[in-house]
C-alpha cells in the first residue's frame, strides 16, 4: 500500500501570510508528483507536475521544491490572499503504473 | 475548450435502481479515470482508460461498470449498488496514455455526488 501523507491538515492564516505545506511520498520507485488546487464546488485543478529530484517549480506566488531521495515536497504560497483558500492536494505516480495516489490535502484558509 | 464535463451534478438512487454517469472531454486526451472521493479522504482511482481500453482496473466491484464508447467519452454504469457507494465520483483526462500519463497534469471534472438509499 502506497501511502503519501499531506501536513498540516488544515490551515487558516491572514491575508498577506506567507505559508507552506508538505507532503510526504515512499522514497522508492518515484516516478512523479502532482500538487492540485481545489476549491470548494469546482473542479481540482493541476499546479505542478514534478519529475527531478531538486526540481523547483512557480505559478506566481505559489512554488513548489521536491527532494525524490528522502520523499517530500513543499508548496509555498507567498503573501497569501482570499482566493488561495482551497484544499491543497499532492499525488504520487509510482514507477511502472499509470495511476496517481492522493494524499489526504492541506485546507487552507486566508482570511482578509 | 480546456473543460471535463460531468453529468449529472448530483445523483440519488435506490439500490436496486441502474444509473449511469457521464464523462466528456474534447481536448484530444488519450486517457481517461474514473474517481472516487469519500468525505474528508483522498480521491481513489478506480479505473483507466488508455486509447478507449481499460488498462487499470483497481479491484473494483462488478456493480460498477465503466465503458468508454469513444475517445471524448466515459461513462460509468451502476447497478445494484450499497449505500457505502454514496460518494464525490470525479472523472479526469490527460493528454498521453500509458506510463507516460504520469508525466501529464490530468483535467479534472467538477464531479458527481451520488447518494445511495
Amino acid at each position: 500500500i502506497l501511502n503519501v501523507e499531506q501536513s498540516p491538515q488544515s490551515l487558516h492564516v491572514q491575508e498577506g501570510d506567507s505559508t507552506n505545506f508538505t507532503c510526504s511520498f515512499p522514497s522508492s520507485n518515484f516516478y512523479a508528483l502532482h500538487w492540485y488546487r481545489w476549491e470548494t464546488a469546482k473542479s481540482p485543478e493541476a499546479l505542478f507536475v514534478m519529475t527531478l529530484n531538486g526540481d523547483e517549480k512557480k505559478k506566481g506566488r505559489i512554488s513548489a521544491t521536491l527532494n525524490t531521495k528522502e520523499g517530500y515536497s513543499y508548496l509555498y504560497i507567498k503573501g497569501s490572499q482570499p482566493e488561495d483558500s482551497a484544499t491543497y492536494l499532492c499525488a504520487f505516480a509510482p514507477t511502472g503504473f499509470q495511476k496517481l495516489v492522493f494524499g489526504t490535502g492541506t485546507r487552507l484558509l486566508v482570511s482578509p | 475548450d480546456t473543460e471535463v464535463t460531468q453529468t449529472p451534478k448530483h445523483l440519488v438512487m435506490g439500490m436496486t435502481n441502474k444509473k449511469s454517469l457521464k464523462c466528456e472531454q474534447h481536448m484530444g486526451h488519450r486517457a481517461m479515470y474514473w474517481y472516487k472521493q469519500k468525505a474528508k479522504k483522498p480521491p481513489e482511482l478506480m479505473f483507466v482508460y488508455s486509447y478507449e481500453k481499460l488498462s487499470i482496473n483497481e479491484s473494483v466491484p462488478s456493480r460498477f461498470s465503466p465503458e468508454c464508447p469513444n475517445s471524448s467519452l466515459l461513462n460509468l454504469h451502476l447497478h445494484a449498488l450499497q449505500p457505502e457507494d454514496s460518494a464525490l465520483y470525479l472523472c479526469a483526462s490527460s493528454r498521453l496514455a500509458g506510463r507516460s500519463s504520469s508525466y501529464n497534469e490530468q483535467f479534472f471534472g467538477p464531479g458527481t455526488r451520488l447518494t445511495v438509499l
